[in-house]
């Protein structure tokens, strides 16, 4: 089972505070890096898909890097809002696995406070 | 748009009932994924499935069987259900672009 890791495992922010994440993943067979928002009682949302090195994904206030030769990836939130509380995801694709399938980290769980 | 439905949502059964949750994507994906979500870990994978007919295990396949005889549908079921099966299980389907869409889940106790 490979690796991907998730710092911090939870994060407690106030409203309008800017914030980022990391995942970190296996650098080599690199194929894609996967984004998602979780909201609690829902399913994942997919935010960003990235492949190549030094990738930059923008949605909104919510943007994402990626480094795939030192393997690690940040999400960044500019301005959190309290409807931004949730777990964000991230699952690596390696190029050696079947099509789709994934591994993900444990998640970052974001609380913004008004 | 209806994407990816689950069924049951919710479901209590007991230990050694056998138990089907059901996937339905509207969008002929070829790929689909079963995972579950635990407590203390990530998302992880119970079976996947290339096309129709094509089914391979993921990581925690043990006591679990699918199929796949159409398409749109990729049932899971749990032969003789354990308390260690009680989870949050996640339908989902890969588009084009890699992305990757969940259904709702299904929250499955067992007693």
């Amino acid at each position: 089972i490979l690796n991907v890791e998730q710092s911090p495992q939870s994060l407690h922010v106030q409203e309008g505070d800017s914030t980022n994440f990391t995942c970190s993943f296996p650098s080599s067979n690199f194929y894609a890096l996967h984004w998602y928002r979780w909201e609690t009682a829902k399913s994942p949302e997919a935010l960003f898909v990235m492949t190549l090195n030094g990738d930059e994904k923008k949605k909104g206030r919510i943007s994402a890097t990626l480094n795939t030769k030192e393997g690690y990836s940040y999400l960044y939130i500019k301005g959190s809002q309290p409807e931004d509380s949730a777990t964000y995801l991230c699952a690596w694709h390696d190029r050696g696995s079947t099509l789709g399938r994934l591994y993900f980290g444990r998640g970052t769980q974001l609380t913004v406070w008004p | 748009d209806a994407g990816i439905t689950q069924s049951p949502r919710y479901k209590i059964t007991e230990t050694g009932r056998q138990v089907t949750l059901m996937c339905h994507q509207t969008w002929s994906h070829s790929y689909m994924f079963w995972y579950r979500q635990d407590l203390g870990h990530g998302l992880r994978l119970i079976y996947y499935s290339a096309a129709a007919d094509i089914t391979d295990k993921g990581e925690v396949p043990d006591g679990y069987v699918v199929s796949r005889s159409k398409t749109e549908n990729f049932p899971l079921t749990l032969e003789s259900a354990t308390r260690s099966q009680t989870s949050v299980y996640f339908c989902a389907s890969l588009r084009g672009d890699y992305t990757i869409y969940f259904g709702e889940g299904s929250w499955l106790t067992v007693v």
